[in-house]
């Protein structure tokens, strides 16, 4: 089955230290990665994808995402957290042709940042 | 581009009433979702149309939910009767078509909808 895993249900950084979110994945074939943010009351946002190419990705924001097909991991990183960062984080996989529901995002739980000043 | 537009923001409502929620895609967009998002569950894909037309239902939990996109910019997600353990967040999303494995969906800001 595909699957995608947040170990971490909550993350706290310092302002101005570096942080992790991590998650890995469980597909057959190549996928698809995906990062989006989650603010208070709000519906989620894009914040960057993984589709072939560079492993490093970068997205908005300041965060980048190391694709790791030998660990099957898609951490979100960045160098430098901010307070306004703080917010839930949702790790997503596509596989193309899967099942036939090419449109299918898988999420994960989910994590919540926390960034204290 | 307003974005996705769901209403209402808030519904509360009573066991076995009917609940419509409400999404307009953003303008060309030709797919369009619905998520249900709930502390114990996370976020799930409830249904997906292309063009208008339901591709994967499989995520609708039972035959109380049914959804409808009479038209490329407009859809509904209705419940009835509703339960208390219908209580969550439901989120509609659109997205591009074309190669739609690569793109990105962009999400409403959600109804929460209280069943008492």
């Amino acid at each position: 089955a595909q699957s995608v895993a947040q170990p971490e249900d909550q993350v706290k950084v310092a302002e101005g230290n570096p942080l992790t979110v991590k998650c890995t994945y469980s597909v057959s074939g190549n996928p698809y990665l995906f990062w989006y943010v989650q603010y208070p009351n709000r519906g989620l946002q894009f914040l960057l994808k993984y589709i072939t190419g560079d492993n490093l990705v970068k997205g908005s924001y300041g965060f980048e995402a190391e694709f790791n097909k030998s660990q099957t991991s898609f951490h979100l990183k960045k160098p430098s957290a901010l307070v306004s960062d703080s917010a839930l984080y949702f790790c997503a996989v596509r596989v193309p042709n899967y099942g036939g529901s090419q449109g299918n995002l898988i999420f994960g739980k989910g994590t919540k940042l926390s960034v204290k000043p | 581009d307003a974005g996705v537009i769901q209403s209402p923001r808030h519904e509360v409502t009573e066991m076995g009433q009917e609940v419509t929620l409400r999404c307009k895609p953003i303008s060309g967009h030709n797919s369009l979702f619905w998520y249900r998002q709930t502390m114990m569950r996370g976020l799930e894909l409830l249904i997906y149309f292309n063009n208008n037309v339901p591709i994967d239902d499989s995520g609708m939990p039972e035959d109380r939910f049914s959804a409808k996109m009479p038209n490329a910019s407009f859809s509904t997600l209705k419940i009835q009767p509703s339960e208390p353990r219908d209580s969550a967040v439901y989120f509609c999303a659109s997205s591009p078509w074309t190669d739609l494995a690569k793109n990105i969906q962009y999400f409403g800001a959600g109804t929460r909808l209280s069943v008492l």
